[in-house]
């Protein structure tokens, strides 16, 4: 079964720092991987989407990496803003077909003025 | 990019009465959905799967019951709570499953709806 695990939990950081998020999943066998992001009390925006043949994905500030060997992937934030506090989920789709997505438990991201 | 909606965005009801949430793909067609909810500072966790014209198959613990979920097109589908109790108060959010140009197969959130039963 798989599973998704993200670290930190929670992290604050000041304005301007780039960052990274951490997502680990147990099964390697994946179809794709896919990073959300998510604001209090609001749906999940849809941020990157990289294919299991694919190792990274960029756009903007945000580049995702997929290292489907070690069951790793990284979320890096360029220069922070205090817009990009949020929440960051990661979530795993184990295969193309029924089958719905794995989440992690989330980074509640805080960007400090 | 494909768009998926959810009716109503937040609902407050009494103890002991139904809800239905309605989950839709505006631009394209699902031939399966799958409802997910969130509690308070806690990740989405899978509920069902609707498959279009077929029985939803729900997930452990999950009583079918209680959560009666129809597709009854491609769509659309919708998520009856019956009988609901504070215990359900939550963040319902739908997918909608979409295999886009190029055979990437994803999938599309609904913004979520918040139910609050008193």
């Amino acid at each position: 079964k798989q599973e998704v695990t993200q670290i930190p939990a929670a992290l604050s950081v000041p304005e301007g720092e780039n960052l990274v998020l951490n997502c680990s999943f147990t099964d390697s066998a994946i179809y794709n991987l896919q990073w959300f992001r998510q604001d209090p009390g609001k749906g999940l925006t849809s941020l990157l989407l990289i294919q299991s043949s694919q190792r990274e994905q960029t756009s903007g500030r945000l580049n995702a990496s997929l290292d489907k060997s070690s069951g790793r992937s990284t979320l890096y934030i360029a220069a922070s803003q205090p817009g990009d506090s949020a929440t960051y989920l990661c979530a795993a789709n184990p295969y193309s077909g029924n089958t719905p997505l794995v989440f992690g438990k989330g980074t509640r991201l805080s960007v400090i003025a | 990019g494909a768009v998926v909606s959810q009716h109503p965005s937040w609902v407050i009801c009494k103890s002991g009465t139904s809800v239905k949430i309605e989950c839709r793909s505006l631009d394209f067609q699902a031939t399966t959905m799958f409802w997910y909810r969130q509690f308070p500072k806690q990740s989405l966790m899978l509920m069902a799967t609707s498959n279009e014209g077929s029985k939803a198959t729900y997930e452990q613990g999950v009583e079918k019951d209680k959560f009666l979920i129809n597709h009854a097109s491609l769509t659309l589908s919708t998520l009856t709570v019956t009988s609901a109790h504070p215990e359900d108060s939550s963040f319902y959010i739908c997918s909608a499953r979409d295999i886009v140009a190029g055979g990437v197969d994803t999938q599309y959130f609904g913004p979520g709806t918040r139910l609050t039963v008193l």
